[in-house]
């Protein structure tokens, strides 16, 4: 199994600019979520899933949409880049059987000038 | 909401030392408890996890007991390596309902030195 995997691994873009960043698991599980790590603020939830065709927000959504069309794929879209979006970002991936323990993608290093 | 405090560091330490890294939380129902460790440069991996009260949670030498009473699960190893430095992250995840998130500790950096 390849796990959880994230590309890019490293993007600059321009304010304004958008783009999808990409998420994938081989694990049949049914939930994923989008977080963004920035210095001495933890990690914070974009957006989540619970299985293809359901979304909602975390605490941190806006800027940012997502969808699930299947249970292996995640992507994250930046509609409008901007500087405050600069951030690393992980995907993750769970299921119920594990109590929710999740797996976590190698992360996308994002600069936006 | 669900919340999660965790001590504040950063927190050094000479190798063999007895470490304790403090963790509470605020949640509603029966959350799962989690601690992740992210060495430099890499992305998360789970540590341990205790999914009910009194679990007690263990690998690699660090454990964490799932306490209801107290609302915390402090992260202890009796014996630390310079490969411990990392950033430790409490977690709690809640289900069910419109609560199907996971919450994150802000981290703890910890440093070991020889």
């Amino acid at each position: 199994n390849a796990g959880v995997t994230q590309t890019p691994k490293f993007q600059v873009l321009k304010t304004g600019q958008s783009m999808t960043l990409q998420c994938a698991q081989d694990m049949n599980h049914e939930y994923m979520s989008w977080y963004r790590q920035d210095p001495g603020m933890g990690l914070r939830l974009i957006h989540y899933s619970v299985g293809a065709g359901i979304t909602d927000q975390g605490e941190v959504p806006n800027g940012y949409n997502v969808s699930r069309s299947t249970t292996e794929d995640f992507p994250l879209r930046l509609l409008s880049a901007a500087p405050s979006q600069t951030s690393v970002y992980f995907c993750a991936s769970s299921w119920a059987g594990s109590g929710y323990e999740q797996y976590f993608g190698p992360g996308t290093r994002l600069t936006v000038t | 909401g669900n919340s999660v405090t965790q001590m504040e560091g950063p927190v050094t330490l000479s190798e063999e030392a007895f470490l304790t890294i403090n963790c509470t939380y605020t949640a509603t129902g029966y959350p799962s408890l989690f601690w992740y460790v992210q060495y430099p440069g890499e992305g998360l991996q789970l540590l341990l996890k205790a999914t009910k009260a009194d679990d007690k949670g263990s690998n690699k030498g660090f454990e964490a007991t799932y306490r209801k009473e107290t609302t915390s699960f402090h992260l202890e190893k009796g014996s630390v390596q310079v490969s411990d430095s990392a950033v430790y992250f409490c977690a709690l995840f809640n289900s069910g309902g419109s609560n199907y998130k996971l919450t994150f500790g802000k981290g703890t950096l910890l440093t070991v030195n020889p």
